[in-house]
């Protein structure tokens, strides 16, 4: 069975423009939670996804939004990006019913200059 | 602050021996904890989890002990390999009525020495 999938792999963006990132769970996750590991950090927590509704919500402003499609794909996108933004952004998958095993993607790089 | 927290940033460990990585968390409520390790450049892997009803938890060379007397979690490798080298995080999850998310430590970055 493949694992978590996300792309693109690195990213280098400009101060203030957008980036979408993409998330493939492993086949038969319905939850894919977001996060944004820095050095300073850590693991934080950003949102997650099951059944296409957001589930839970981390501490971060309303620039850090995401989705997720029926076949439970997600997307994430931030906007308006800031030096602070750069950071390794991972995603998890999960069959979804809660209490369980998150399985994680490589994670996609962004820069921001 | 963060309700999952470790003891040691680092741990340099010789190969061959044992190596203990701790873990305390705050929350009586978690039920589920998990250990994942995460090497350079890559996502964290799972290792190895343990659910509240269980003091004790043993995978392949590792063993996961908890104490919910003291609130603490730790990780024990068995015959440290230069490939267990990397950041280790423990999280907790609570399952309540409905779902909530993990939450990690700040990790701990085991050095094995040759």
């Amino acid at each position: 069975k493949a694992g978590v999938t996300q792309t693109p792999r690195y990213l280098i963006k400009t101060r203030g423009q957008q980036v979408t990132l993409s998330c493939s769970p492993i086949s038969g996750h319905r939850s894919v939670s977001w996060y944004q590991q820095t050095p300073g950090q850590g693991l934080q927590f950003l949102f997650e996804y099951f059944s296409e509704t957001q589930r839970n919500k981390g501490n971060f402003p309303g620039r850090f939004s995401g989705r997720q499609f029926s076949n439970s794909r997600s997307e994430m996108n931030v906007s308006t990006l800031e030096l602070g933004d750069s950071a390794l952004y991972l995603c998890a998958s999960s069959l979804g019913s809660g209490g369980e095993t998150q399985y994680f993607g490589p994670g996609t790089r962004l820069l921001v200059l | 602050g963060e309700s999952v927290g470790l003891h040691l940033p680092t741990l340099s460990v010789q190969e061959g021996d044992n190596s203990i990585i701790n873990c305390a968390y705050s929350n009586s409520a978690s039920d589920y904890f998990i250990w994942y390790k995460q090497e350079s450049g890559k996502g964290p892997q799972f290792i190895i989890d343990i659910r509240s009803n269980m003091d004790k938890r043993q995978g392949q060379r590792v063993t996961v002990l908890l104490n919910k007397t003291v609130k603490h979690l730790s990780l024990q490798i068995a015959a440290t390999q230069p490939g267990d080298s990397a950041v280790y995080f423990c999280a907790e999850n609570i399952r309540p009525s409905g779902n909530t998310p993990l939450v990690f430590g700040k990790g701990t970055r085991l050095s094995v020495i040759a």
